[in-house]
């Protein structure tokens, strides 16, 4: 059975700084692995994923994430927090049992960046 | 590219009454998942349609149902409403078929439905 746990509800950090936040996944099988932000009163948009290609994933607005199979993690990254970035963060992992294609998401953390 | 929408924006509804939630799926998809997202908490899984047909279900009684139509678009339908069922449902299109690596789900905007 897949899950995924974030760590840390919510998260602050200062204009400028590095953003990390953290997810830890459970897999019996090969996962693939996305990060999607929510802005308020809106719904899910993706910022990156994972499918076994390379181990650093690129996405949008500056984020990355990498991939590590020995400490099972997924965690987010961007070297600059913009206001903008302001949001709820969720890492979902895919899983595949018995033909069907479904995410199963971790609780979320909450992005606040401080002027 | 029409992305995915969904309506409408907002409901209201009382306890015991049914609701009917709609989603347009992204040009090109064939199926559509559409999952539950209680106040700050992750989307559950409610059930999910590939070529009209229910491809999967989470851990949700036999009172949230659905459709998927020809053109790909679906309805969530919620009878004997409970408070519990005050959420954001968001619906999320995607483009399988048998035996592909899963591709990615694309959510709409979600339909905030509030039970008195």
């Amino acid at each position: 059975a897949q899950s995924v746990t974030q760590l840390g509800s919510h998260v602050s950090v200062s204009e400028g700084a590095l953003v990390l936040l953290r997810c830890n996944y459970s897999s019996s099988v090969p996962p693939y692995l996305f990060w999607y932000v929510q802005y308020p009163n809106q719904g899910l948009q993706l910022l990156l994923k994972y499918t076994s290609a390379a181990t650093l994933v690129k996405g949008i607005n500056g984020f990355e994430a990498e991939f590590k199979k020995s400490e099972t993690s997924f965690h987010l990254t961007k070297p600059s927090a913009h206001m903008s970035d302001a949001a709820e963060y969720f890492c979902a992992v895919s899983a595949l049992p018995s033909g069907t294609y479904k995410y199963i998401f971790g609780t979320g953390t909450r992005l606040k960046v401080l002027a | 590219e029409t992305g995915v929408t969904q309506s409408p924006t907002h409901l209201i509804k009382t306890r015991g009454q049914q609701v009917t939630l709609r989603c347009s799926s992204q040009s090109g998809h064939n199926t559509v998942s559409w999952y539950q997202q209680a106040l700050g908490q992750g989307p559950q899984f409610i059930f999910q349609y590939y070529r009209e047909e229910e491809n999967g279900r989470g851990n949700f009684p036999p009172r949230f149902s659905g459709l998927q139509f020809p053109n790909y678009s679906s309805e969530l339908n919620v009878n004997a409403l409970e408070l519990d069922d005050s959420a954001l449902y968001l619906c999320a299109s995607s483009r399988q078929d048998r035996g592909w690596s899963t591709d990615t789900q694309y959510f709409g905007p979600g339909t905030r439905l509030t039970v008195l």
